[in-house]
Order: C-alpha cells, then structure tokens, then sequence
C-alpha cells in the first residue's frame, strides 16, 4: 500500500492552522496512524486509528478520514509543533509509511 | 517514563556486521512486540523488523530478510538486531520502537532516540 502525503512542505506561522494530507492506494478503513518528527529527534506517536490521539497529544492535533483520505489538523501552531509528519499504515503486512509533510515556520 | 536506548552504530565496511542493541526501561519490556525501523540520511522511515513480545515470531522487509536477525533477552530488557553483509544502502539511523501490549499492532507508541550505521569503505 502506498500513501502519498501533500503537501511536501507547508510554510506557516505560530498561531495558523495546518492541514496534513495523506492518500492511501487502497482504502485503510481507519487503520491510519500520524508520528510526528522533530529535527535531530525519534518519531512520536501523535494519532492511532485515523482519529485517536495518543496519551498527552493536545487536542489542538486532530485526525480525520477513512477510506483513502486523511487528514491531520493542527489547530492554533505552537512552536513546538514544527517538524515532519508522517503517516502510517497498518492494515497491511509490511507496515509502510508516507513519505513525509515538512511543516516550517514562515 | 518509558525508555528505549540504542547502542552499537558505527562505521563498518560493506559485507561487514554489526550487533545492536536496545535496552527498555519504565515499562513491561516482556509484554510488547518491538520493531526496527530506519531512516536513511534525508529520507523517510522504512520498518524493518518486528519481534513478538515472547520472542517467539518474528518478520523482516524484504530488503533486510537473510541479512539481518532480531531477537530480544526479556531477562535484560533487550532488543538486539544483527546485522550481517552490510551495503552502503544501509547506512541510516537505526530506531528501536515498542509496539502495543501483548498484539503486534503496528502502532509504534514509543522510540529510542536512534543509533547510526555507516556502510563504507
């Protein structure tokens, strides 16, 4: 299964709101999962299931989508929030993931 | 706190080995699947193996399957990954990560911070 993420980067500003994509080749039903990276940093875990945030993820990172379509939602940047966003898929053996979002401060 | 450390990166010359390691701390290191995943410089993830939390079953991509060997010592709360008949295309950071309780789930709740191979002559 291949997911295709958009946009590559995304330039914004703290306090904007950010907009994740992530395209599955085949649909997922809601077997998504987000990770977010921040540089010189391990992976984290931010949202299982499409839409269930991970122990101490803040409710400003929302995930939406099932099928082939998801998004993740980052209400009100805060600058810790920048970084690459990558999704994964787990309906499948092996699991694989996007190729990444880059989100950057403007 | 959960606690993932890897060790054992470094430089080794193609069609060298390498052993690394990943010591769990702050959870129930025996009651989770664990996994390698790397990230070559630049790139993205790519999962490699996956182990089950009894160590009775594992799985690797196919780029590593009769090269690298995961096994874990639950009496020492570690992971190891041998890694033999290194290319340069297996220069990455390596990341141990824990999966859910007990089923392999694909989920990686956890992470260490990484170590780095570097396959050149």
């Amino acid at each position: 299964i291949v997911l295709t993420q958009s946009p590559a980067t995304l330039s914004l500003s703290p306090g904007d709101r950010a907009t994740l994509s992530c395209r599955a080749s085949q649909s997922l039903t809601d077997y998504l999962v987000w990770y977010q990276q921040r540089p010189g940093q391990a992976p984290r875990l931010l949202m299982s299931d499409a839409t269930t945030r991970a122990t101490g993820i803040p409710a400003r990172f929302i995930g939406s989508g099932s099928g082939t379509d998801f998004t993740l939602t980052i209400d009100t940047l805060e600058p810790e929030d920048f970084g690459v966003f990558y999704c994964q898929q787990r309906l499948s053996w092996p699991p694989t993931f996007g190729g990444g979002t880059k989100l950057e401060i403007k | 706190q959960d606690n993932l450390m890897e060790s054992g990166g470094g430089v080794v010359q193609p069609g060298g080995s390498l052993r690394l390691s990943c010591v769990a701390s702050g959870f129930t290191f025996s009651d989770h699947g664990m996994h390698w995943v790397r990230q070559a410089p630049g790139k993205g993830l790519v999962w490699l193996a996956v182990i089950a939390y009894d160590g009775t079953n594992e799985d690797y991509a196919d780029s590593v399957k009769g090269r690298f060997t995961i096994s874990r010592d639950n009496s020492k709360n570690t992971l190891y990954l041998q890694m033999d008949s290194l290319r340069p295309d297996d220069t990455a950071v390596y990341f141990c990560a824990r999966d859910q309780r007990w089923l392999i789930k694909s989920v990686f709740e956890s992470w260490g911070q990484g170590t780095l191979v570097t396959v050149s002559s």
